[in-house]
């Protein structure tokens, strides 16, 4: 069966580094997101990709943050500088289509601790 | 803003017995979606059962049964005869319907659901 597949699943970082999280989605899934989960609290949307270009992303993608699709398989999310508190596993998804019921394919997240 | 509460952290259950997960959400939208997803240890978030707002009938999946009761923006989620299997974290997720705002999920902080053998 089709999956999302992240890697790194844990990686480490030292506060101020660049971190890249990697994201292969279903290969005929056309929208892509990133979410994250910080330790204890709710999922929270970070942003959704279609078309090579940010459809829609919420108050925590701030400057530090980017997405793209470099080479039309995978969906990298890249922090640029780190700070503690982006700690958190970050998830990925894909979806066929963005209408409301379509369901969303989750990867397994990557586990960022930042120290 | 929507919002999702799940006032449950942590849930038990006996092996083949029924559990109820509860869900409650905010939200101005008539038309919207609403989901259950799984998270075992493997963190793989897998979708369980949706519900459409605007069907009356409530959703069900072989042993997974929700009772949606949109007057009062409550949606439980019902596993009836568990299994060792279905100890997870579960979400609470709402999902607006297309064209009436965002496509991201909202999601709950979660419901730890324990199996006892």
């Amino acid at each position: 069966e089709p999956e999302v597949t992240q890697t790194p699943s844990h990686q480490v970082t030292q506060m101020g580094q660049e971190v890249i999280l990697r994201c292969v989605p279903i290969s005929n899934h056309l929208y892509f997101y990133w979410y994250r989960q910080i330790l204890g609290q709710k999922v929270e949307f970070l942003v959704s990709f279609y078309n090579n270009e940010i459809s829609e992303k919420s108050e925590i993608f701030d400057d530090q943050f980017s997405v793209e699709r470099p080479d039309g398989s995978n969906f990298t999310l890249k922090i640029r500088s780190t700070k503690l508190e982006d700690s958190a596993m970050y998830f990925c998804a894909s979806s066929v289509s963005r209408t409301a019921n379509t369901e969303a394919f989750f990867g397994q997240g990557t586990r960022l601790t930042v120290v | 803003a929507q919002t999702v509460t799940q006032s449950q952290p942590e849930m038990s259950v006996q092996e083949a017995e029924t559990v109820t997960l509860s869900c409650t959400y905010d939200t101005s939208e008539s038309d919207y979606y609403l989901f259950w997803y799984k998270q075992p240890p493997s963190r793989q978030m897998i979708l369980v059962i949706r519900q459409e707002a605007y069907k009356q009938q409530n959703a069900t999946e072989n042993r997974f049964s929700v009772n949606f009761q949109k007057a009062a923006k409550s949606f439980s989620l019902k596993i009836s005869d568990s299994q060792l299997g279905d100890a997870a974290m579960y979400f609470c997720a709402y999902r607006a319907y297309s064209g009436a705002g965002s496509y991201q999920l909202t999601f709950g902080k979660g419901t730890k659901l324990s199996v006892i053998p």
